[in-house]
């Protein structure tokens, strides 16, 4: 069964141009999350998103923006890019939103380099 | 805001050589605590979730542990397999965004044979 999925898995920018990075989820799984991890820290909650709403949003600039599809797959935009955008940025899918336990166990993709120059 | 320190920040121990990574963590409310092992280069692999204090679980030779204020993560009899950055991270109780983890920077581990 394949796992959460992201393309690309390396890219290169320069300051001022804009990004789309994309994610596939676990099949089955409805919920979408993005995080950005810079070098040597831990990952840092982005957005949510679940049955195509956005469920929650981390401290980032108006820059970065995200979508789900009907599928749910989903894509992250990071628009003016700057040199501190510089990250791994993740994707991780759930079975879906709530407290269940185990419904919020968040499985991660490999992630997308993101080099600004 | 909720916060998760964790120490130390990185760990060298020799193959057999058994001790404990500490995640200390601040929060309004707790609804889980998850434990993360990371290789270079790739995502995050869930490890193990805790819901409250008192509660442990154990996958091979880890074993994970919660209070009220910190969690342990004990690393019995360890191999050069388990090196890895080990992260922690919390999920508040309260709002709709499950999806929203709050990590610490987390723990280089190096085992040497």
């Amino acid at each position: 069964d394949a796992g959460v999925t992201q393309s690309p898995t390396h890219l290169i920018k320069t300051r001022g141009q804009h990004v789309t990075l994309r994610c596939s989820p676990i099949s089955g799984h409805k919920s979408v999350s993005w995080y950005q991890q810079v070098l040597g820290q831990g990952p840092q909650f982005i957005f949510q998103y679940y049955e195509k709403e956005e469920r929650g949003r981390g401290n980032f600039p108006d820059r970065f923006s995200a979508r789900q599809f009907p599928n749910y797959s989903s894509e992250l935009n990071v628009n003016a890019l700057l040199l501190g955008d510089s990250a791994l940025y993740l994707c991780a899918s759930s079975l879906r939103t709530g407290s269940t336990p185990g419904a919020n166990v968040l499985t991660f993709g490999a992630g997308s380099r993101l080099t600004v120059l | 805001e909720d916060q998760v320190t964790q120490s130390p920040e990185a760990l060298r121990l020799q193959e057999g050589e058994s001790s404990s990574l500490n995640c200390s963590y601040t929060v309004s409310g707790l609804r889980g605590l998850f434990w993360y092992r990371q290789d270079p280069g790739k995502g995050p692999e869930f490890l193990f979730t805790l819901y409250s204090a008192g509660e442990e679980k154990e996958k091979e030779r880890l074993k994970a542990t919660l209070t009220k204020k910190e969690s342990f993560l004990h690393i019995t009899a360890p191999k050069p397999e388990d090196s890895a950055t080990y992260l922690c991270a919390v999920q508040a109780a309260g709002g709709t965004s499950y999806g929203k983890l709050t990590f610490g920077q987390g723990t280089i581990l190096t085992v040497h044979p």
